[in-house]
């Protein structure tokens, strides 16, 4: 089992910009597909990104394409999400998870708080 | 990709079985035995209970079964628990060009 510790959440305005972060332990995450997953205030869970092993084949959920970048370093065991362009509707709590290609999450972290607003 | 319809909510007896449903297309459910389920209880992180339709990751009771016909997967639960109260969503591969989808999630209420 991988634990998953995501940081980086909080308050940011319209517009503005933030990188979540998501660090493992008890595994090497390097043979993992890793996925980012939201969940805004009272709703249900959205797939918003994932990544292959190799960090070369990522994939995005419509309303975040062009804006938001998964990316990996392996050596650091650690899963990144930069958002720009951020909206009130990016508001949620992001979840960083190991995935297989085919589902969203097998182990998952605690999450981090992203809220948008002025 | 649009999501996959789930049931707002179901509920069951303890000791009884409840099904939830997930309807999706030949794009997705329909296309690849490749659906996942997940429970998640309030103000926790999700927690894979189902994947590749019907496998059960180490650690989840044999009571937690899935399964497909068409377009529709299913998730039962039986010989309710008290702790089974959670909210489960569904989730499907949708080809390689594709992220993937999740459904709208289904409140299980255990009476």
């Amino acid at each position: 089992e991988v634990q998953l510790v995501e940081s980086g959440g909080g308050l940011v305005q319209p517009g503005h910009s933030l990188r979540v972060s998501c660090v493992a332990s008890g595994s090497n995450i390097s043979s993992y597909w890793m996925s980012w997953v939201r969940q805004a205030p009272g709703k249900g869970l959205e797939w918003v990104a994932n990544i292959n092993q190799d960090g070369n084949e990522k994939h995005y959920v419509d309303s975040v394409k062009g804006r938001f970048t998964i990316s990996r370093d392996n050596a650091k065991n650690s899963l990144y999400l930069q958002m720009n362009s951020l909206r009130a509707e990016d508001t949620a709590v992001y979840y960083c998870a190991t995935a297989f290609r085919s589902a969203a999450g097998i182990d998952w972290g605690q999450g981090t708080l992203v809220t948008v607003s002025s | 990709q649009s999501a996959l319809t789930q049931p707002p909510s179901a509920s069951g007896s303890l000791g009884q079985s409840v099904t939830i449903s997930c309807t999706g297309t030949s794009s997705d459910v329909g296309g690849y035995n490749y659906v996942s389920w997940y429970q998640q209880h309030s103000g926790k992180a999700p927690k894979l209970m189902i994947y590749d339709v019907s496998k059960r990751p180490p650690g989840v009771p044999d009571r937690f079964s899935g399964s497909k016909s068409g377009n529709t997967a299913s998730l039962t639960v039986s010989g309710l628990q008290a702790e089974d109260e959670a909210d489960y969503y569904c989730n499907s591969y949708a080809g390689s060009n594709n992220l993937g989808v999740f459904g709208g999630g289904t409140r299980l209420t255990v009476l």
